[in-house]
């Protein structure tokens, strides 16, 4: 089935420093891709939608200088978090739709767990 | 928006059925999900519904569709102690933004 790799599942990095974390489908095409937040205990909270080609749409709230956004490739979409401080430590989740073919389906990556110390 | 709505916990004795139920708002919900969510890991897709559809059976899963209710559930046949996991529910509109429940934590007691 199609698989959305998420890379790097764990990552801890200085206070204002830059991370980036990949989404990438596999087998498939995705021209829309999605990027969530969870805080401990929880639900997801949508940050952004990326469409390939184009600017993300941000959720309201999330600031979109620091969370920067980028669908260059209908399999690669990418997050950095910039100056991060210890406060956006958290599990964020990239998402992908499939095609037609799928049902439309999303598709979900393993997760990336950021600690920002 | 969109109010998906789940309870919080779940607990059922190994062996037993498990419902999980979830309410939502939108009537223009196009597909619904069912994802499971283990400690420490990321969401992995159960099974889904298109929203023309009443049930849907996947080898121990069930979904139930009650649209006019806007009501969703996911039934686990012979619940196992590997069953237990975070469930979350996640209803797609027309606009085809996803939007999910808080969660239900299923405990299964051996």
């Amino acid at each position: 089935g199609a698989v959305v790799s998420q890379h790097p599942s764990r990552v801890i990095c200085k206070s204002g420093t830059s991370v980036k974390i990949e989404c990438r489908s596999l087998d498939f095409q995705a021209t829309t891709m999605f990027w969530y937040r969870q805080f401990p205990k929880q639900s997801l909270m949508l940050m952004a939608t990326s469409n390939e080609g184009s600017k993300a749409t941000y959720e309201q709230g999330v600031e979109k200088d620091k969370f920067l956004i980028n669908h260059a490739s209908l399999t690669l979409s990418t997050l950095t978090v910039t100056s991060a401080h210890p406060e956006d430590s958290s599990f964020y989740i990239c998402s992908a739709r499939g095609g037609a073919d799928s049902g439309n389906t999303i598709y979900f990556g393993e997760g990336s767990w950021l600690t920002v110390v | 928006g969109e109010d998906v709505e789940q309870s919080l916990f779940l607990s059922v004795r190994e062996g037993d059925s498990s419902v999980i139920n979830c309410t939502y708002t939108d009537s223009s919900s196009t597909y619904l999900y069912w994802y499971k969510q283990e400690p420490g890991a990321g969401l992995q897709l159960l099974t889904y519904i298109f929203s023309n559809m009443d049930m849907k059976q996947d080898q121990r899963l069930t979904v139930l569709l009650n649209k006019k209710d806007k009501h969703l559930s996911l039934r686990i046949a012979d619940t196992q102690t590997g069953d237990s996991a975070i469930y979350f529910c996640a209803v797609r509109n027309a606009g085809n933004m996803l939007t999910f429940g808080g969660g239900t934590r299923l405990m299964v007691k051996p």
